[in-house]
């Protein structure tokens, strides 16, 4: 069973247009994060949500964690085929321990 | 900022042959260090985690093990590899200093077929 779920798992979409991934659990998260990996290479860290209720802005891209913080959001505002990737959320629900999402993998068409 | 450094970026083995995957990181001392593997465009497996030397947290049963002989290395290792062990296996330290979270910092992974 997976402790993190992300929807959709895919998404491909034309340059420019407006999308949001979610990542949902039953599980309380001390803090959540935003991954984004190419193909062949780890993943690199985007953001870190802590507070329930948060939102972050990291240019084109808005996160969002729920005030339960159980869930969090990641919306991109006029995609461009440079955001194409695998979008991994991951949270500790204990201690030294990460879990990982599903994945999202998004193709941005020019 | 750390680095991970890993070790073979592909690897072909047969099955039942051994395995040994080795990383290292720099930039930081005394990190918490992790084993993940990554199936085809999907989320990450937690396989073995270390808080310290010597001390190798298991996540998943299986033929797998893990090593920490010194605080900047970790290794993954196998007596015998099977077909299931194919995929894409990443290194991570993960560092937490006070209130700052930085999230993990992962290597460039190594891609191993059992054939």
């Amino acid at each position: 069973t997976q402790l993190l779920e992300q929807s959709p798992q895919f998404l491909s979409i034309q340059e420019g247009e407006n999308l949001t991934v979610y990542c949902n659990s039953s599980s309380v998260f001390s803090s959540l994060q935003w991954y984004r990996q190419e193909p062949g290479e780890g993943p690199v860290l985007l953001v870190t949500v802590v507070t329930g209720g948060e939102v972050k802005k990291l240019k084109r891209l808005t996160f969002q964690f729920g005030d339960a913080r159980k869930d969090s959001s990641l919306h991109i505002t006029a995609a461009q085929p440079g955001d194409t990737g695998l979008y991994l959320c991951a949270g500790i629900p204990h201690f030294n321990k990460f879990y990982f999402g599903s994945g999202t993998k998004l193709n941005v068409k020019p | 900022s750390q680095t991970i450094h890993q070790w073979p970026a592909t690897l072909v083995q047969p099955v039942g042959s051994p395995l040994s995957l080795e990383c290292t990181v720099e930039g930081t001392s005394n990190p918490n260090l992790y084993w993940y593997r990554q199936a085809a465009g999907r989320g990450l497996q937690l396989l073995f985690y270390s808080v310290g030397i010597g001390q190798i947290s298991s996540e998943v049963p299986q033929n797998l093990s893990a090593s920490r002989p010194q605080d900047r290395q970790f290794i993954l290792s196998s007596k015998k590899l099977l077909l299931s062990d194919s995929g894409f296996y990443l290194c991570a330290s993960y560092r937490l200093t006070g209130q700052k979270n930085y999230g993990y910092t992962f290597g460039s992974g190594t891609r191993l077929t059992v054939v």
